[in-house]
């Protein structure tokens, strides 16, 4: 079975500070995601890499960055969290192709102070 | 460009009643569509997929055929359990576009016993 973990189940900070989410895949998977869940939006792409060092814009960018060093591992950076950044982030993972079937983390609940 | 629409919630229904939540796309060339399911407190996991026209995807009792004529890709249960109680995610890919997966934005099932 494909894992993707998320470094925390729910997250307090502060505004202005700077936050890292952390995402591991154990499945050798070359494409990686980050979305953002909130009531009555859905989810909404935030960011994606398809290899290593790479990494493409989706449609919600403003406020975030994004770090991959390794395959298995996709960080998200809020360089300095607002409060309208407040919102549970999903992570996921694919094999084939960013249009391939993508396998979900638990989420992190990241609350903006 | 790519879309896809999904019926509002809350859907509120007794054990044993039929479920149908539809779901609607609009795709430039040929997309794969998918159902994902949010348990509370849980990230996505893939309920089940078709890749290609008149393809029916199943899983745990849950059906939706891929329906070219009509683009929909309507998510059925004959008889729902108080454990399916959950959020349902209708998504679409286009391997030729070179997206991501495009989702809808959410249906909450309650079942009641």
């Amino acid at each position: 079975d494909v894992k993707v973990t998320q470094s925390s189940r729910y997250l307090v900070k502060r505004t202005g500070e700077k936050v890292f989410l952390e995402c591991v895949q154990d499945m050798d998977h070359e494409n990686m995601f980050w979305y953002r869940q909130d009531p009555g939006l859905g989810l909404r792409l935030i960011y994606f890499s398809y290899d290593v060092k790479m990494k493409e814009k989706g449609d919600i960018p403003e406020g975030y960055s994004v770090s991959r060093e390794k395959k298995e591992r996709f960080s998200l950076i809020l360089e300095s969290a607002s409060t309208n950044q407040t919102s549970m982030y999903l992570c996921a993972s694919s094999l084939f192709g960013v249009a391939d079937t993508q396998y979900f983390g638990p989420g992190t609940r990241l609350t903006v102070l | 460009g790519n879309s896809v629409t999904q019926m509002e919630g809350p859907v509120t229904l007794s054990e044993e009643a039929f479920l149908t939540i539809n779901c609607t796309y609009t795709a430039t060339g040929y997309p794969s569509l998918f159902w994902y399911v949010q348990y509370p407190g849980e990230g996505l996991q893939l309920l089940l997929k078709a890749t290609k026209a008149d393809d029916k995807g199943s899983n745990k009792g849950f059906e939706a055929t891929y329906r070219k004529e009509t683009t929909s890709f309507h998510l059925e249960k004959g008889s729902v359990q108080v454990s399916d109680s959950a959020v349902y995610f209708c998504a679409l890919s286009d391997d030729q576009a070179g997206t991501a997966l495009i989702f809808g934005k959410g249906t909450t099932l309650s079942v009641s016993s």
